[in-house]
């Protein structure tokens, strides 16, 4: 089945810093979502993004599918971004399931 | 408009019980999914819906585990008997149609003693 991949597994920032996180893919992929866990333990849709940019206020995204790989910028972070980000895709040859990546821990200090 | 909604929140039982596990999708979605998340294997799909039909079950870890949705607007995730192993956070999610993206629920926390 398709392999998700995503580095770096942690990241500590202080408060205002920027950070990109990666996700790349062994596969074609008809759906890719970016997702933020709270410490709570809620999955908070941040993109649907199977190719192109997408921006969110200080989030943004690109899908390069053709290289297999996605890109989510957080800029001038705050605390309440903490959390473990996950890329999920759908393998376009396969199930309608998502596949999730193992996640992005970051850890953002006042 | 109100997102997936599960129940319960936590659920903590002993160990040969039966669990019950219950799912709201959000109103017009076609697609219903039942996730599992544990610290070993993350995120993994156990069984979807498509139209109320389950489409694919190659998830399900066991004879153990069943799913229903009987109709547009529930569906049940059971586990019996219940093992300690089978302790992890439950998410449901739902989607309008295929190329569309999953909305998560906030999860049901399994404890089995």
């Amino acid at each position: 089945g398709i392999q998700v991949e995503q580095s770096p597994p942690d990241l500590i920032l202080q408060e205002g810093a920027n950070s990109t996180l990666r996700c790349n893919f062994s596969d074609s992929v008809n759906n890719l979502q970016w997702f933020h866990q709270n410490p709570w333990g809620q999955l908070i849709n941040l993109f649907y993004i199977p190719s192109g940019t997408k921006q969110n206020g200080r989030l943004s995204a690109t899908t390069v599918a053709t290289e297999r790989y996605s890109l989510l910028y957080i800029s001038s972070s705050q605390t309440t971004d903490s959390g473990v980000y996950f890329c999920a895709v759908e393998d376009r040859g396969g199930s309608e399931k998502l596949v999730f990546g193992k996640g992005t821990k970051l850890t953002v200090n006042p | 408009d109100a997102g997936v909604i599960q129940s319960p929140r936590h659920e903590v039982t002993e160990m040969g019980q039966e669990v019950t596990l219950r799912c709201k999708p959000i109103s017009g979605h076609d697609y219903l999914f039942w996730y599992r998340q544990t610290m070993m294997r993350g995120l993994e799909l156990l069984i979807y819906f498509n139209n109320n039909v389950p489409i694919d079950d190659s998830g399900m870890p066991e004879d153990r585990f069943s799913a229903k949705m009987p109709n547009a607007s529930f569906s049940t995730l059971k586990i019996q008997p219940s093992e300690p192993r089978d302790s992890a956070v439950y998410f449901c999610a739902s989607r309008p149609s295929a190329n569309q993206p999953q909305h998560f629920g906030d999860g049901t926390r399994l404890s089995i003693l």
